[in-house]
């Protein structure tokens, strides 16, 4: 069955340490690729995508992340944590590559210890 | 100069009760989207309009029917609302084609009491 899998449903790291968050998919074709943020009360704000070229983008926040095709992984990283990074961050998929519906993993909560 | 507005944020209602909630985007996008959010914060597409025309119809139970006047809006009404129907409902937009992303609402975090 289609799926994006992020295994880690809860993540606590200390402010200044790195950070990566793991996002998988399984699809047959490589779909576009998304990672979004989501604050308290929030919405969703994106933070970077994937379409195509460079495997490694760069996104708003400082964020970055990989895309790499045999593992199916599109994992988000960055290399110093801020206390106002601890939010929801959710892997989402477009399978279609049209702009039609995205389809999200069940999100990973990043909190941040002082 | 919002980007995707959703009216209104926060909606409490009582069982049984009809509802509406109403989105809006001023990005010149054609396609608009419903998504729901459960209360483990899993969000899943509901509905998507382009141009208008419904493109996606996902299992969602036939008291939500969504309605598009034109490109710039689609709004969301619920019948007989349930006490399972209390979630985030997050109202989107994006171009359809090619390299395309959405840009999300603020949510519509409906409580059925």
């Amino acid at each position: 069955a289609q799926s994006v899998t992020q295994p880690d449903i809860h993540i606590t790291v200390s402010e200044g340490a790195s950070l990566e968050l793991r996002c998988n998919y399984s699809y047959g074709a490589t779909p576009y690729l998304f990672w979004y943020v989501q604050s308290p009360g929030q919405g969703l704000q994106l933070l970077l995508k994937y379409f195509s070229g460079d495997t490694l983008v760069q996104g708003i926040k400082g964020f970055e992340a990989e895309f790499k095709r045999s593992q199916s992984s599109f994992n988000l990283r960055k290399p110093s944590v801020h206390w106002s990074d601890a939010a929801e961050y959710f892997c989402a998929v477009d399978l279609n590559q049209a702009g039609t519906a995205l389809i999200f993993g069940k999100g990973t909560t990043l909190s941040v210890s002082s | 100069d919002t980007a995707v507005s959703q009216t209104p944020k926060y909606l409490v209602t009582q069982m049984g009760n009809d509802k509406s909630i109403k989105c809006e985007q001023n990005l010149g996008h054609d396609t608009m989207y419903w998504y729901k959010q459960d209360s483990k914060k899993f969000l899943k597409i509901m509905f998507s309009y382009n141009n208008k025309e419904l493109i996606i119809n996902e299992t969602v139970p036939n008291r939500f029917s969504p309605k598009s006047p034109d490109k710039a809006h689609l709004n969301l009404h619920i019948n007989s609302l349930e006490l399972g129907d209390s979630a985030v409902y997050f109202c989107a937009s994006s171009h359809r084609g090619k390299n395309t992303e959405a840009f999300f609402g603020q949510g519509t975090r409906l409580t059925v009491v």
